[in-house]
């Protein structure tokens, strides 16, 4: 049962550079997430989608895209990478467990985390 | 806007000196309120959702309670296992978005 899978685990960028963080699902979630983990920051949302080919910003969009051309992947690219984005970034995916199902409430199952270094 | 606050930013204890974590938050609806542990180089883990003022729920030597304003995690008589930062998340009504504080790294020495 693999969960919530993030690739590369590690990266290190120079200025300017593009990469794509890969995320895949394998419990049929209908939504995912990106965050953005920074010290005394605590979990910033970039982008998140509600479900196969759609997407929505969070907080911290700018200098970020996202897709979500299947249900199971979720991409996260960086155009052209500053400092400013190094971090570590984590995927999540939700639905509504049976505990919540009349709330709604999206508990959310993280990935372990891709750490990006921007030189 | 949502905010959640979340104190101390760390805490050290005694391995069986209970204390309890605090989660100040603002919410424009509360559809739910959740914790979340996170261990070194790993994602965070769910422990609990909360929906309404005056619930509780338990896990092994966790308590999570709620009110209009706050939540608290009680842990009672801890174990160096139980080390790691807990982070405190809300959801507001209409929104499919969680928005974090910045965590409470515990820390339990034997």
């Amino acid at each position: 049962n693999a969960g919530v899978t993030q690739t590369p685990k590690f990266r290190v960028l120079k200025t300017g550079q593009s990469m794509t963080l890969l995320c895949a699902q394998d419990m049929n979630h209908e939504y995912m997430y990106w965050y953005r983990q920074d010290p005394g920051m605590g979990l910033r949302l970039i982008h998140y989608s509600v479900g196969e080919g759609t997407t929505a910003k969070g907080e911290v969009p700018d200098g970020y895209n996202v897709s979500r051309l299947k249900k199971q992947n979720f991409l996260l690219g960086l155009e052209s990478a500053a400092p400013s984005q190094t971090s570590v970034y984590f995927c999540a995916s939700s639905s509504p467990t049976l505990d919540s199902i009349l709330s709604g409430a999206n508990v959310l199952t993280f990935g372990a985390g891709s750490r990006l270094t921007v030189l | 806007e949502d905010q959640v606050t979340q104190s101390p930013e760390a805490l050290r204890l005694q391995e069986g000196e209970s204390s309890s974590l605090n989660c100040s938050y603002t919410v424009s609806g509360l559809r739910g309120l959740f914790w979340y542990r996170q261990d070194p180089g790993k994602g965070p883990e769910f422990l609990f959702t909360l929906y309404s003022a005056g619930e509780e729920k338990e896990k092994e030597r966790l308590k999570a309670t709620l009110t209009k304003k706050e939540s608290f995690l009680h842990i009672t008589a801890p174990k160096p296992e139980d080390s790691a930062t807990y982070l405190c998340a809300v959801q507001a009504w209409g929104a499919q978005k969680l928005v974090f504080g910045q965590g409470t790294r515990l820390t339990i020495n034997p």
